[in-house]
């Protein structure tokens, strides 16, 4: 069984929307949630989150966790062909040090 | 280097033959993760070195997979007699610090195909 799942698998939406990709993750072992962009080979990092409510920005790019109901969401605002990429999330766990990745969500962006 | 130099770039390989994949993680990086991402999956841990402590290699999937760190620095992940379901990118991260999860920085991966 997964533990960190990430919805949806792909989505496709035109340049200029805003999307919502979604992530829930395991309460066992967590330290924490952490979002990369993978465009070719090597994933880079987006955020990192510790503290449930706290919203983290970065340009058009914004993640929040709720460590209540054990998810983590990444809005994208005003879309452009540039952020097509995986989107990953992934549960870094405290006991082991591992960091577990979902499946990722495919992001296409359309001119 | 300035990041994390993984060698080769691109693997293609007989089924049945050995393969080693080499990771050159940041200078002074302490920590290096090995992971495996097959077509359109997620990233599948395979193992963790950290400073001199034994490795966790609770992620390798058979014993056809092993791998070393020598003095702390490079990494080499060997693969024995592949098969066709070996063929993944497989990529390596190194961290300065144990625990600080931002801090890991992955390099190119090698893209392994097995034929």
């Amino acid at each position: 069984e997964d533990k960190v799942v990430q919805s949806p698998l792909s989505l496709v939406v035109h340049e200029g929307d805003t999307v919502t990709l979604n992530c829930s993750y395991e309460v066992t072992n967590f330290r924490s949630l952490l979002w990369y962009k993978q465009e070719k080979k090597a994933p880079t990092f987006l955020f990192m989150l510790t503290s449930s409510g706290i919203e983290k920005k970065s340009g058009r790019l914004s993640s929040i966790l709720d460590k209540k109901e054990l998810f983590s969401i990444l809005n994208i605002t005003a879309t452009q062909t540039g952020d097509s990429a995986v989107y990953l999330c992934a549960q870094h766990q405290n006991r082991d040090d591992k960091i577990i990745f979902g499946k990722g969500t495919r992001l296409h962006i359309l001119p | 280097g300035a990041g994390v130099s993984q060698s080769p770039s691109n693997k293609v390989t007989e089924k049945g033959k050995d393969v080693e994949l080499r990771c050159d993680p940041i200078s002074g990086h302490t920590a290096l993760y090995w992971y495996r991402q097959s077509l359109g999956q997620g990233l599948e841990f395979l193992i963790y070195f950290q400073g001199n402590s034994a490795p966790d290699k609770s992620g390798l999937p058979s014993d056809r997979f092993s791998a070393e760190r020598t003095g702390g620095s490079v990494s080499t992940l060997t693969i024995q007699r592949t098969q066709q379901e070996d063929s993944a990118v497989y990529l390596c991260a190194s961290s300065l610090v144990q625990g600080v999860s931002a801090g890991y920085t992955f390099g190119s991966g090698t893209r392994l195909t097995v034929v």
